[in-house]
């Protein structure tokens, strides 16, 4: 069953630092996101992706974040300067086309800790 | 814009009773509504949604929900319930088309059951 692969599966970095977090989507789904989850509450959305750009993001997602789909295949969130509030597990995830009626496919998330 | 209630952090039943996992939701024009299940150090994994048609849906694992329009809600029921079960359940929805397919979750429901 194809699915959502992330790495790294855990990263610890040093406030100030550039994280990238990378993310292979399934591979005929158009529609891409990243979500994260603090403490292993509430999924809070960060930003959609689709058709090379980016489609709607939340008000979490500021100038330190960015997202970029390189290659047609890898998609990644980028924190430039990284602070001790963005540590949490990130989440990307996927869907197929079809007007907003596809479940969402989730990887397996990546831890972030930001020291 | 939309944003769906889950009004119990944490619902306990034992093993071979029905259970109930309630969700009541907030959009404007036809939501799109979906059950998530997240078990520990995992990502989401999808169990249904309700698009259109009729108002009881039947997903993953023998879990089913309801859609009540007038009560704005959808909860999620299964007859019997397993201790495999316990995990983490995210209601979450989908609204009208806003430059992109932003899914918002609830603050999620823990279920145990106890054998």
């Amino acid at each position: 069953e194809p699915e959502v692969t992330q790495t790294p599966s855990h990263q610890v970095t040093q406030m100030g630092q550039e994280v990238i977090l990378r993310c292979v989507p399934i591979s005929n789904h158009l529609y891409f996101y990243w979500y994260r989850q603090i403490l292993g509450q509430k999924v809070e959305f960060l930003v959609s992706f689709y058709n090379n750009e980016i489609s709607e993001k939340s008000e979490i997602f500021d100038d330190q974040f960015s997202v970029e789909r390189p290659d047609g295949s890898n998609f990644t969130l980028k924190i430039r300067s990284t602070k001790l509030e963005d540590s949490a597990m990130y989440f990307c995830a996927s869907s197929e086309a079809g007007g907003g009626t596809g479940e969402l496919f989730f990887g397996e998330g990546s831890r972030l800790t930001v020291l | 814009a939309q944003s769906v209630a889950q009004p119990e952090d944490q619902v306990n039943v034992a093993e071979g009773n029905p259970l109930t996992v309630k969700c009541t939701y907030s959009v404007s024009g036809n939501p799109y509504l979906f059950w998530y299940v997240q078990y520990p150090n995992r990502g989401l994994q999808f169990l249904l949604k309700y698009i259109t048609g009729d108002n009881l849906v039947k997903g993953s694992y023998g879990f089913e929900a309801e859609f009540n329009k007038s009560q704005t809600s959808f909860h999620l029921k299964k007859p019997s319930a397993l201790v495999s079960d316990s995990a983490l359940y995210f209601c979450a929805v989908r609204g009208p088309y806003t430059g992109g397919f932003k899914t918002i979750f609830g603050a999620g429901t823990r279920l145990f059951v106890k054998a």
